[in-house]
């Protein structure tokens, strides 16, 4: 199994502060199609999961540009230049090379 | 328009079952593996199971595995967890996912 572990489990953050968050896996997300298979999903309260980025650093449609992803290999790391109120939420980075993908989760609280 | 909407979830004994759907649409369900990940009240994202786009692979998290059956019928585009043996621990939101899809989550509640 991977193992994916997300630091810190929690930040309580000012709007205009920045963020940024790690994430270790136990095992080279690069596959041998060349791509890393490492994505960031954000949790608000009561809904389902949004993917954010995709493949380290790949801003899904609509995300805004303050958030950034980047790493390669085991050690990933997103971030957020200045968070806002809507940023509230769990962020869980998510690999896809094998099964379970999850990172516990880092809870953002936006004072 | 992309939808996946769970369905089937409630209230169940310890040591009963129950089966979860997801009905999709707007996409070419057949070509895609799909997931369950259930979320405990309070915690976080677990993975539950996958199956193949054509169903003919499966794998399991081994909290679950010899309990749970995923399944698909391509032809009702539909995903199913037949969950058995339930457990107080198996008490979540059980969402179906073909990440970065995912469904609103149906809630399952084990208790007596």
């Amino acid at each position: 199994d991977i193992v994916m572990t997300q630091s810190p489990l929690s930040l309580s953050l000012t709007p205009g502060q920045p963020a940024s968050i790690s994430c270790k896996s136990s095992q080279s997300l690069l596959h041998s199609d060349g791509k890393t298979y490492l994505y960031w999903y954000l949790q608000k309260v009561g809904q389902s999961p949004q993917l954010l980025i995709y493949e380290v650093s790949n801003r899904f449609s609509g995300v805004p540009d303050r958030f950034s992803g980047s790493g390669s290999g085991t050690d990933f790391t997103l971030k957020i230049s200045r968070v806002e109120a809507e940023d509230a939420g769990v962020y869980y980075c998510m690999q896809s090379i094998q099964f379970p993908p999850f990172g516990q989760g880092t809870k953002v609280e936006i004072k | 328009e992309v939808q996946l909407l769970e369905s089937g979830g409630g209230l169940v004994q310890p040591g009963g079952s129950l089966r979860l759907s997801c009905a999709t649409s707007g996409f070419t369900f057949s070509s895609y593996a799909m997931n369950w990940v259930r979320q405990a009240p309070g915690k976080g994202l677990e993975w539950v199971s996958v199956i193949s786009g054509s169903g003919g692979k499966t794998y399991y998290a081994d909290s679950v595995k010899g309990r749970f059956t995923i399944s698909r019928d391509n032809s009702k585009n539909t995903l199913y967890l037949q969950m058995n043996s339930l457990r107080a621990e198996d008490t979540a939101v059980y969402y179906c996912a073909n990440p970065p899809l995912w469904g609103q989550g149906t809630l399952v509640t084990v208790s007596s």
